[in-house]
């Protein structure tokens, strides 16, 4: 089946630094992939979604600037958090619509970033 | 709007009895139904989907949910818990997959204990 992944899995950064999450579809092409940000013992929150060769549509109230998505190939999408502060700590999942039907929508195993 | 309630937080089950963890949603298009479980620190994973068809679908570990259309329900059922079902569950409903361009709407999820 469709698989996506993502990486890194945890991340540990200082405060003031970026970091950049990638999610790759492994074997189809997306063209679609949706952000999420997971509080703890929360719901996902979807925070934009990007599609392939153009700018990302963000969900209201995520800072743009602070969250920077790039699609810029149909196998790759990457979420990056710049200047990280501590309540940027979060789990961030990725996904993609399942392009046989079958699923839905498959997803990344998901990202732990801790900000220090 | 579009919106998926989960009206219980968390639910307490002995181990071997039933259960039961409910889901509504409003959705204005025919609603593509989901069912996700998360352990903790893990990512999703799909227990059953409603697409079409027969209203009452079978997924993995045992679990059905049962589509009710006239009260926009997904509840999910299980007739025996088992200790290793504890884990969050999450509802979420989206699009028709023709319209891939939709992300899927959460609840807010249901923690699930099981007592011995």
């Amino acid at each position: 089946g469709a698989v996506v992944s993502q990486h890194p899995s945890r991340v540990i950064c200082k405060s003031g630094t970026s970091v950049k999450i990638e999610c790759r579809s492994l074997d189809f092409q997306a063209t679609t992939m949706f952000w999420y940000r997971q509080f703890p013992k929360k719901s996902l929150m979807l925070m934009a979604t990007s599609n392939e060769g153009s700018k990302a549509t963000y969900e209201q109230g995520v800072e743009k600037d602070k969250f920077l998505i790039n699609h810029a190939s149909l196998t790759l999408s990457t979420l990056t958090v710049t200047s990280a502060h501590p309540e940027d700590s979060s789990f961030y999942i990725c996904s993609a619509p399942d392009p046989s039907g079958s699923l839905g929508y498959t997803f990344g195993s998901g990202t732990r970033l801790t900000v220090v | 709007a579009q919106s998926v309630t989960q009206p219980d937080i968390h639910i307490t089950v002995s181990e071997g009895a039933s259960l039961e963890l409910r889901c509504n949603y409003s959705y204005g298009a025919t609603p593509y139904l989901f069912w996700y479980v998360q352990s903790p620190g893990q990512g999703l994973q799909l227990l059953l989907k409603y697409f079409s068809g027969d209203t009452l679908v079978q997924g993995i570990k045992g679990f059905e949910a049962e589509f009710k259309r006239s009260q926009s329900s997904f509840n999910l059922r299980k007739p025996s818990v088992h200790w290793s079902d504890a884990a969050e569950y999450f509802c979420a409903v989206g699009a028709h997959l023709n319209q891939a361009g939709t992300a899927l709407i959460f609840g807010k999820g249901t923690t699930l204990s099981v007592s011995s």
